[in-house]
């Protein structure tokens, strides 16, 4: 069955430090990979997205994210985190037809 | 000029309540959709709609009713709330219904009392 991993609840991260997320994935075919962002009291924002070629993709907010086929992982990557950071993100592995399987998130916080 | 928008961002009811959410997106979409976030901000899709059609119907009580009017709104209605309906309601949309990139309304969160 497919499913969607991300290890952490919650991760603490000291501002200006670098930050990866975990996502690991379930799934038979090729996947397409999303991460959203989701700060508080707000709606999900995609940040970036994978469906095919370079394995390293690029976002908004500075954010990276790198797809390894062999460790079925799509791992966030910011390499300094701001305040304005702190907020839930999810990954996102979407089947044949694009509907979306969800991750259960991971809160990050910043320490100042 | 807000792209997918949502009413009441607020709602506090009693159980055995009848309640609408409201939701219209200007981005020209035509796939509109409803989530569900629970306390530990599990999503889950309840509905979706393409075009005023619907296109997923997960396993969702059937106090809870869905209706398009047009393909820029999705409402949903839930009659006689129940505690366990507590949650915030995400609408989203996005263009064709293959993308996965999906843009959400800032939520609604439904509190019953």
């Amino acid at each position: 069955a497919q499913s969607v991993t991300q290890p952490d609840i919650h991760i603490t991260v000291s501002e200006g430090a670098s930050l990866e997320l975990r996502c690991n994935y379930s799934y038979g075919a090729t996947p397409y990979l999303f991460w959203y962002v989701q700060s508080p009291g707000q709606g999900l924002q995609l940040l970036l997205k994978y469906f095919s070629g370079d394995t390293l993709v690029q976002g908004i907010k500075g954010f990276e994210a790198e797809f390894k086929r062999s460790q079925s992982s799509f791992n966030l990557r910011k390499p300094s985190v701001h305040w304005s950071d702190a907020a839930e993100y999810f990954c996102a592995v979407g089947d044949s037809n694009y509907q979306l399987i969800w991750g259960a998130g991971t809160k990050l916080i910043i320490k100042p | 000029d807000t792209a997918v928008s949502q009413t009441p961002k607020y709602l506090v009811t009693q159980m055995g309540n009848d309640k609408s959410i409201k939701c219209e997106q200007n981005l020209g979409h035509d796939t509109m959709y409803w989530y569900k976030q629970d306390s530990k901000k599990f999503l889950k899709i309840m509905f979706s709609y393409n075009n005023k059609e619907l296109i997923i119907n997960e396993t969702v009580p059937n106090r809870f009713s869905p209706k398009s009017p047009d393909k820029a709104h999705l409402n949903l209605h839930i009659n006689s709330l129940e505690l366990g309906d507590s949650a915030v309601y995400f609408c989203a949309s996005t263009l064709g219904e293959s993308t996965g990139e999906l843009f959400f309304g800032e939520g609604s969160r439904l509190t019953v009392l």
